[in-house]
């Protein structure tokens, strides 16, 4: 059972350059998530997923898009990184009862040049 | 729209001291989570705390809840040098959508 996971663990764009990031769970949750984290600041969400084929927007989306084509991937994508978009990216699922826990993966490294 | 205000943002503690974490939040929320992150890594699930009044304990650390106040706190007890860590709470708004704290950074001093 390895939880979440993310790849790649470290990636160095060009600004304008695109690219993908992956988020797969073996726990069979309904939600995911997408934030990230920049230094001093605690995680802003993304975008999110509450199932299959369905993606919404958190708190900071512009530049990104996201797609959940199976339940268990939700894909980050960066279509024309930006300087700005240098961060450190985490990925989180958790169940659509109970507690709603997220569960979180080890984080993707972006820097934008 | 919800807002998450942590305090303090860095706290330097002698081993054996006792301390509290604020965390203060802006709209009404029933769910409230302390996670813990070290330095280059993930973040760690510390406390849920579901409801007025929850108050959970794990060794050292206790976390509380009072949604009328919409207030939570994080005391340390007895602080080691092993809690060295950030602490972020956070605390979910509409549907599913979790807000942060900026975080306590925590050091903690032989």
């Amino acid at each position: 059972n390895a939880g979440v996971t993310q790849t790649p663990k470290f990636r160095v764009l060009k600004t304008g350059q695109s690219m993908t990031l992956l988020c797969a769970q073996d726990m069979n949750h309904e939600y995911m998530y997408w934030y990230r984290q920049d230094p001093g600041m605690g995680l802003r969400l993304i975008h999110y997923s509450v199932g299959e084929g369905t993606t919404a927007k958190g708190e900071v989306p512009d530049g990104y898009n996201v797609s959940r084509l199976k339940k268990q991937n939700f894909l980050l994508g960066l279509e024309s990184a930006a300087p700005s978009q240098t961060s450190v990216y985490f990925c989180a699922s958790s169940t659509r009862t109970g507690s709603y826990e997220q569960y979180f993966g080890p984080g993707t490294r972006l820097t934008v040049t | 729209e919800l807002k998450v205000e942590q305090n303090p943002l860095f706290l330097s503690m002698q081993e054996g001291k006792n301390y509290t974490i604020y965390c203060n939040y802006s709209t009404t929320s029933d769910r409230l989570y302390w996670y813990r992150q070290d330095p280059g890594k993930s973040l760690e699930s510390l406390f849920v705390l579901l409801s007025n009044g929850a108050v959970k304990q794990e060794g050292r650390l206790m976390a509380s809840l009072d949604t009328k106040a919409r207030l939570s706190t994080l005391h340390i007890t007895a602080a080691v040098h092993d809690l060295s860590a950030t602490y972020f709470c956070a605390v979910v708004g509409g549907f599913n959508d979790m807000r942060f704290g900026a975080g306590t950074r925590l050091t903690v001093k032989p």
